[in-house]
């Protein structure tokens, strides 16, 4: 059973434009979340964070939203540009301390 | 400040061999975790050692097993490879314990594993 998925496993967008990915979760007792960015050939890059008990942190061009009551969080990216094309991992941390992550959205961002 | 270095980059070995991979943290890091990626699976938790000690441990077979050295470096072994054990191996290190937004894992570019 997944506990963090990521349901779209791509999303092209124009530059410029604002890019959002999503994430949803199953367990409520999951008290971070985390937005990793990957190239192919490197390991994923940390981006973005929320403590749970927040709705929203926000860090230059990204911005992550946490809605509770809907197990949702989605990270927003404006304006995109070409060099944002990349995979995007949503990452999940509970009570044990691991992260678990989604599977994924690869984003590509069209100049 | 060097990043996460993982060595070597690329293997390849035949079924029933044992692997042994290596991971040397951001310095000053003293937590490491190791991550398996597949492209069906996506990244699932091996384990995460800090001060010498394995702290968590996911749901993978007794053949994965790792350790840390008192310099944080850390070595995952897999043993009897099977040919699903194919896959980019990434180490992580952090400073503290734990996962969370206040101590993000920083990930090497990992150890692509090919078992034929």
């Amino acid at each position: 059973d997944q506990q963090v998925k990521q349901n779209s496993p791509s999303l092209s967008v124009q530059e410029g434009r604002i890019s959002i990915l999503n994430c949803d979760y199953t367990n409520s007792m999951f008290d971070y979340f985390l937005w990793y960015k990957k190239y192919p050939a490197e390991g994923p890059t940390f981006l973005i964070s929320i403590s749970s008990i927040k709705d929203k942190n926000e860090d230059g061009r990204f911005t992550v939203f946490l809605n509770k009551s809907a197990k949702h969080l989605s990270l927003h990216i404006v304006p995109s540009q070409p060099g944002d094309s990349a995979v995007y991992f949503c990452a999940a941390s509970g009570s044990q301390g691991n992260l678990i992550f989604g599977k994924g959205t690869k984003l590509s961002v069209k100049p | 400040k060097a990043g996460v270095t993982q060595t070597p980059r690329y293997l390849i070995k035949t079924r029933g061999q044992q692997v042994t991979l290596s991971c040397s943290p951001i310095s000053g890091h003293r937590s490491v975790s190791w991550y398996q990626q597949t492209p069906g699976q996506g990244l699932q938790f091996l384990f995460e050692y800090f001060s010498e000690t394995q702290r968590n441990k996911g749901n993978f077979p007794g053949r994965f097993s790792g350790r840390q050295f008192s310099n944080s470096r850390s070595e995952m072994n897999v043993s009897t490879l099977e040919l699903g054990d194919s896959a980019l191996y990434l180490c992580a290190s952090s400073l503290e314990f734990g996962q969370g937004g206040s101590s993000p894992l920083h990930f090497g570019n990992g150890t692509r594993l090919t078992v034929t």
